[in-house]
This record gives C-alpha cells, sequence and structure tokens, in this order.
C-alpha cells in the first residue's frame, strides 16, 4: 500500500526564517505529488504540485518543492516566512487510479 | 462561483440522530470524494465515486453512506450518530487522469462540515 510520511509533526519558526518541510512517500510507479496548505478555520488550498518535467516545481506565494526520485522524496521549502504562513501543510501523493494519498500534516507556527 | 460547496457548513446533533451532508462541485469533474478530518488534523479518505459509482469505500463504518445521485453530487447520509462521528467532513472532486500526465491533477476541495455529535 502507498503511504506518505511527513517527518516534521510541528514546527515553529520566526518570521524570515526559511522552511523546509520533509515529505516521503512509498510508491514505485509514476506519481503526481502535492502539498496542500489550510489555514486555520479554512479548506484545503493546492500549493503546488508534480506532475512530469522539471523536478523543481515553484507554486504560490513564494513556496517551491523539489522532486527526487531516487529518494521518493518531494521537499517543501520557503525561503522567508512570513506569519501569514502559520497553516498546516499536507503532502500528498496520486499514482495510478483516482486514490490520493495523504501525510499526516506538518502544523506551522511563524512568530512574528 | 464556489467550485466545490458544502451544506450546512455547521451541524451540531444529538447521538443517535440521522443526518446528511451535501457536496456540489461545478468543475464538470467525475470524481469526487469525503474525508474525515479529526481534531489532529489528519485527513482520513472515505469514500471515492468516479461517474457514480463507488471506486474505495476504506473502512468506515456501515453507518456511514455516500449517495450519488449524479457526477455532479455527492452526499453523505450518517445513521446513529456517535461521539466519535464528531469532526470536520471535507468532500473534494477531481478528473480522473493517469499519473504523470496534465490530467488526474490536484483535488479541489470543499469548506468543509464541522459536525458536532452531543
Amino acid at each position: 500500500a502507498q503511504s506518505v510520511s511527513q517527518h516534521n509533526h510541528h514546527v515553529i519558526l520566526s518570521e524570515a526564517a526559511s522552511l523546509e518541510l520533509g515529505c516521503n512517500y512509498s510508491y514505485g510507479g509514476t506519481v503526481n505529488l502535492f502539498w496542500y496548505v489550510q489555514y486555520p478555520g479554512q479548506h484545503l488550498q493546492l500549493l503546488l504540485k508534480y506532475f512530469s518535467g522539471d523536478p523543481l516545481v515553484k507554486g504560490i506565494k513564494g513556496f517551491e518543492a523539489e522532486f527526487i526520485k531516487s529518494k521518493f522524496s518531494f521537499n517543501l521549502r520557503k525561503p522567508s516566512v512570513q506569519w501569514s504562513d502559520t497553516a498546516e501543510y499536507f503532502c500528498a501523493v496520486k499514482g495510478t487510479g483516482n486514490q490520493f494519498y495523504f501525510g499526516t500534516g506538518t502544523s506551522l507556527t511563524v512568530i512574528p | 462561483d464556489t467550485a466545490v460547496s458544502q451544506t450546512p457548513k455547521y451541524l451540531v446533533t444529538q447521538m443517535g440522530n440521522d443526518k446528511s451532508i451535501k457536496c456540489e462541485q461545478n468543475l464538470g469533474h467525475d470524481t469526487m470524494y469525503w474525508y474525515k478530518q479529526d481534531s489532529k488534523k489528519f485527513l482520513k479518505i472515505m469514500f471515492s465515486y468516479n461517474n457514480k459509482e463507488l471506486i474505495i469505500n476504506e473502512t468506515v463504518p456501515n453507518r456511514f453512506s455516500p449517495k450519488s445521485p449524479d457526477k455532479a453530487h455527492l452526499n453523505l447520509h450518517i445513521n446513529s450518530l456517535e461521539l466519535g462521528d464528531s469532526a470536520v467532513y471535507f468532500c473534494a472532486s477531481s478528473q480522473f487522469g493517469l499519473a504523470g500526465g496534465r490530467l488526474g491533477n490536484e483535488q479541489f476541495f470543499g469548506p468543509g462540515t464541522r459536525l458536532t455529535v452531543l
């Protein structure tokens, strides 16, 4: 069965610090990869996605992620976080078929 | 226009009651999902429908029954509600496609329904 691991459960950063959230998945075939963000009290919104091509993808709000196939990883990065980035972040993987597999989420708190 | 909408947004009810949550998407997608998000923010897939047919049915109690009258709607009916059913329920939709292709990309989520069972 496929699985998605997010190693950081809670991250606390000061504004302007750099962010990297880890995501590893277990699936041997072709995958689509996603990062979603959930702001407090809101629904999940797509930050960025990878489906093929350049493994470094850029998303909204200055976020980017790098797909490293050999490591089965898709880590999320942002060079300088803001208070408004405080949210829950979910990594997701889609292989063949329609099922999406979500990680357990990482709670990010940015201190002004 | 709201792409994926859910009603109601909040639902407070007594144990033992039966309730329904409705979901509609206007994106023309052929696949819809129900997720349960618990208090720890863990997101668990419950059901997935493709063109009105059930394709994923994770281990959920049979008190939960999805109904898809057409591919734009996926409703969730819950019988005999229990305290442990309290959670936020999210509906989502996507367009089927093979992995690695431009289709079958991201899910679009509804605003969620916060269910509280007393």
